[in-house]
């Protein structure tokens, strides 16, 4: 079964300050690996997905991340931190191999991320 | 256009109870999953739907059980309320059944079992 691991459940930065929130995965395939973003009280938001082109993938808000099948990781960052940024973020995976499933959602734990000024 | 979308918005129950949770997906979307986000942790899933038929369940019981009507709506319901039960359900809409397709959350029911 599929797991996916996030690092820290609370990150803390300051406002401009580089943001970088951890995931690792367990697959023996590299599946589909989704960033979320959550609001307090709302649903979840897709920040960036990798699927298998470029390693490095740009998604919304000014968020990147890059996959790297060696270290089975899809860590999300983001150069400089906005108040607006915080919020709790979801690393999650899809097998690519489908089955009983098919377009199943694995997610971590997640991690709150908190922007002092 | 319309996001996904999700009745009522606010729930509670009490034990034994037993509740329906609705949701409308995006226009044209014809897949929905539920999934159950209990305070403190990442969302599980609980099924899926494709075209009226469940395509993928969860690890959990019986007492739950869902549906998906000829237009794409869906229906999750949970029999015999446990305070366990107390999360908020999300429900998520994509266009295909495909694996890697993005997938487009409602805002959740928030469900109480006293």
């Amino acid at each position: 079964a599929q797991s996916v691991t996030q690092l820290g459940s609370h990150v803390s930065v300051s406002e401009g300050a580089l943001v970088l929130l951890r995931c690792n995965y367990s697959s023996s395939v590299p599946p589909y690996l989704f960033w979320y973003v959550q609001y307090p009280n709302q649903g979840l938001q897709l920040l960036l997905k990798y699927t298998s082109a470029a390693t490095l993938v740009k998604g919304i808000n000014g968020f990147e991340a890059e996959f790297k099948k060696s270290e089975t990781s899809f860590h999300l960052t983001k150069p400089s931190a906005h108040m607006s940024d915080a919020a709790e973020y979801f690393c999650a995976v899809s097998d690519r191999t489908g089955g009983t499933s098919y377009g199943k959602l694995t997610f971590g734990q997640g991690t709150i991320l908190t922007v002092h000024p | 256009d319309a996001g996904v979308t999700q009745s009522p918005t606010h729930l509670i129950k009490t034990r034994g109870q037993q509740v329906t949770l609705r949701c409308s997906p995006i226009s044209g979307h014809k897949s929905v999953s539920w999934y159950q986000q209990v305070l403190g942790q990442g969302p599980q899933f609980i099924f899926q739907y494709y075209e009226k038929e469940e395509r993928g369940r969860g690890n959990f019981p019986d007492r739950f059980s869902a549906r998906q009507f000829p237009n794409y709506s869906s229906e999750l319901n949970v029999n015999a309320l446990l305070l366990g039960d107390s999360a908020l359900y999300l429900c998520a809409s994509s266009l295909e059944l495909a694996a890697g397709n993005e997938q487009f959350f409602g805002p959740g029911t928030r469900l109480t079992v006293l």
